[in-house]
């Protein structure tokens, strides 16, 4: 069974607040992965953590901060976003340790709306 | 120069019809390759990892061609439910999308 669950599916948030997406996986998976979508683009790599480490941070702003608290959980907590950080959100994850080699597996997303 | 180039389509495609999409890329030692395909407001989906040697499942083909640095998706026999946006996915440390190449299938 190949699947990422992510929650909320949908956020609206306004840019004083505080909010966090959550994924999962029990694939057994080592490396979990954040990506931001906008429309008619391409995924873009925010973040990837392997073995419960932060090994890649794409120059992400401060607003959005990770957190894997174990190997099957991934946290985006978010703060003082903009509206221009509305996007789908995509958590993925992948079996070996995320350096790219790897089918990544994705999750359904949470499309985010900052007002 | 963008580091993964898809053909910008989009691909409109009478049932039936056979179609191919190409995707180039920069980096000579990217070690791995795959084809996504993601339905509108979806997340993508592993259609197929895509190997020197070819690789064929069902009506889908996807070829690698290190020389000249380009991989390629065919689909045979397009269906209605073939209509989507297809990513090319290079990997080398991490993962590099294409822009996507929109197919719509027609009856």
């Amino acid at each position: 069974d190949t699947e990422v669950t992510q929650t909320p599916k949908h956020l609206v948030m306004g840019m004083t607040n505080k909010k966090s997406l959550k994924c999962e996986q029990h694939m057994g998976h080592r490396a979990m992965y954040w990506y931001k979508q906008k429309a008619k683009k391409p995924p873009e790599l925010m973040f990837v953590y392997s073995y419960e480490k932060l090994s890649i941070n794409e120059s992400v702003p401060s607003r959005f901060s990770p957190e894997c608290p174990n190997s099957s959980l991934l946290n985006l907590h978010l703060h003082a976003l903009q509206p221009e950080d509305s996007a789908l959100y995509l958590c993925a994850s992948s079996q070996g340790a995320g350096i790219g080699t790897d089918t990544q597996y994705f999750g359904p997303g949470t499309r985010l709306t900052v007002l | 120069r963008k580091e993964v180039e898809q053909d910008p389509g989009p691909f409109n495609v009478p049932e039936g019809a056979t179609v191919a999409f190409n995707c180039t890329y920069s980096n000579s030692a990217s070690q791995s390759f795959f084809w996504y395909r993601q339905d509108c407001r979806k997340e993508p989906k592993l259609l197929m990892s895509v190997y020197s040697s070819g690789n064929e499942d069902g009506r889908f083909t996807a070829q690698l061609n290190r020389a000249s640095q380009y991989i390629s998706l065919l689909i045979r026999d397009s269906k209605l439910s073939d209509s989507a946006t297809y990513l090319c996915v290079v990997n080398k440390g991490k993962s590099t999308f294409g822009d996507g190449t929109t197919l719509t299938v027609k009856p």
